[in-house]
């Protein structure tokens, strides 16, 4: 089955710093790929997604890249925001959709004043 | 519109017993996919289902199982709990299978003692 390898687990940034967090996986015929913030005590929610006919996607201070070739992809965050402190998730599905998504471990973002 | 709602809350059940979580969707979605949230191994996929009928199954045991009623929401099952099913259960909903964004609720803290 897919396997979703994520790095690093924690990170720590200044303000205004940028941030990233790669991703791999595992399955050839994954093609679609959403990031979700998960906050303390708060339930997970898409901030950006990718599909594999797609190399790069931008919304505003977030962007993702994806290589098909190296099977990875990066989430980029631009001017952190205290906001910005979180966990990230990678996932990846073979179906094009949220549907049967597999998971990354995880990136505890810190962004410190 | 009201999110994804999760009941109950929270749960502390004693190893051996039964348990029985709910989700309730988005109104007029019809795709709820659930997930076990661990610190050691993150989200993993449990089941998901579309039009009352099981569509994808994760990699777990039969004593997890599922099913959705004709209003779409649906319910969880673990039987002979044990402590390693102590977890944050999560339902994420979808207004179809093929759609990209799942929403999430805000999950059950199940603990086994």
């Amino acid at each position: 089955g897919e396997n979703v390898e994520q790095h690093p687990s924690t990170l720590s940034v200044q303000e205004g710093d940028s941030a990233v967090i790669k991703c791999t996986y595992s399955d050839s015929a994954s093609n679609y790929f959403p990031w979700y913030k998960q906050e303390l005590g708060k339930r997970p929610q898409l901030i950006i997604d990718i599909r594999s006919n797609v190399g790069e996607k931008k919304d505003q201070r977030i962007a993702v890249t994806l290589n098909k070739t190296a099977k990875h992809f990066s989430l980029h965050i631009t001017e952190t925001q205290p906001e910005d402190s979180a966990v990230y998730f990678c996932a990846a599905s073979r179906a094009g959709t949220a549907s049967k998504l597999t998971f990354g471990t995880g990136t505890r973002l810190q962004v410190t004043l | 519109k009201a999110g994804v709602t999760q009941t109950p809350r929270y749960l502390i059940k004693t190893r051996g017993q039964q348990v029985t979580l709910s989700c309730s969707p988005i109104s007029g979605h019809r795709s709820v996919s659930w997930y076990q949230q661990t610190p050691g191994q993150g989200l993993q996929f449990l089941f998901e289902y579309f039009s009352e009928t099981q569509r994808n199954k994760g990699n777990f045991p039969g004593r997890f199982s599922g099913r959705q009623f004709s209003n779409s929401r649906s319910e969880m099952n673990v039987s002979t709990l044990e402590l390693g099913d102590s977890a944050l259960y999560l339902c994420a909903s979808s207004f179809r299978q093929g759609d990209t964004e799942a929403f999430f609720g805000q999950g059950t803290r199940l603990t086994v003692v």
